[in-house]
């Protein structure tokens, strides 16, 4: 079964300082992992996936597959940074595996 | 382009109550979900479906039923409304495959 663990509920960190979210995995198989956003009073949007290995808003994310890890890093957090983050497992029927998600708070 | 349209965005039912949570897209996706989330606890697969007429049980299916007749609708429905149940619910599209997923904008309801 797939098992999404994040276990930071709350990060705060001040604007211009690194901010790293842990997020560790359990699957059987080769996952789909991604990392989705919500800003405050909006839907959830995708943020990035581990497959177009992109930079997003500054944000990347290495998938660490002997530490089953996809930890989201951003080297200068900005106050519009500040959201929740979910990192998600997907299986190839288009199933989503979320974790508990954590809420970033960036203060000038 | 609408992409996926939930209603209501609020209500309020009495315990016992009975009601249904609407969610539309129209982008043609396969694979539609129900997710509540809770705080602390993230989002929780409810029920999903991987096309028309085929439904299935995520992680917290009791108390809810849906059904899925057309590719475009996903309805949630809700039999005997419990405090439990009080949370903000989202509805997701996706095309199988790695592809990303689309949300509506969340129903919040609270059970009194």
């Amino acid at each position: 079964a797939q098992r999404v663990t994040q276990p930071e509920k709350l990060l705060s960190v001040f604007k211009g300082a690194p901010v790293e979210l842990k997020c560790n995995y359990s699957y059987s198989g080769s996952p789909e992992l991604f990392w989705y956003v919500q800003y405050s009073r909006q839907r959830l949007q995708l943020l990035l996936r581990h497959i177009s290995r992109e930079s997003i808003k500054g944000f990347t994310a290495d998938l660490n597959k002997g530490e089953t890890s996809f930890h989201l890093k951003k080297p200068f957090a900005q106050e519009e940074d500040s959201a929740m983050y979910y990192c998600a497992t997907g299986d190839s029927w288009g199933k989503l595996q979320f974790g508990a998600g954590t809420q970033v708070v960036v203060t000038p | 382009n609408a992409g996926v349209t939930q209603t209501p965005k609020f209500q309020v039912l009495k315990t016992g109550q009975s009601m249904t949570l609407q969610c539309a897209q129209d982008m043609n996706h396969e694979y539609m979900s129900w997710y509540r989330q809770d705080p602390g606890m993230g989002l929780r697969l409810i029920h999903y479906s991987v096309g028309a007429g085929i439904t299935d049980q995520g992680e917290v299916p009791n108390g809810y039923n849906v059904s899925r007749s057309t590719t475009e609708d996903f309805p949630l429905r809700l039999l005997s409304a419990a405090p439990s149940q009080t949370s903000v619910y989202f509805c997701a599209s996706r095309k199988t495959g790695n592809t990303e997923a689309f949300f509506g904008q969340g129903t919040r309801l609270t059970v009194v």
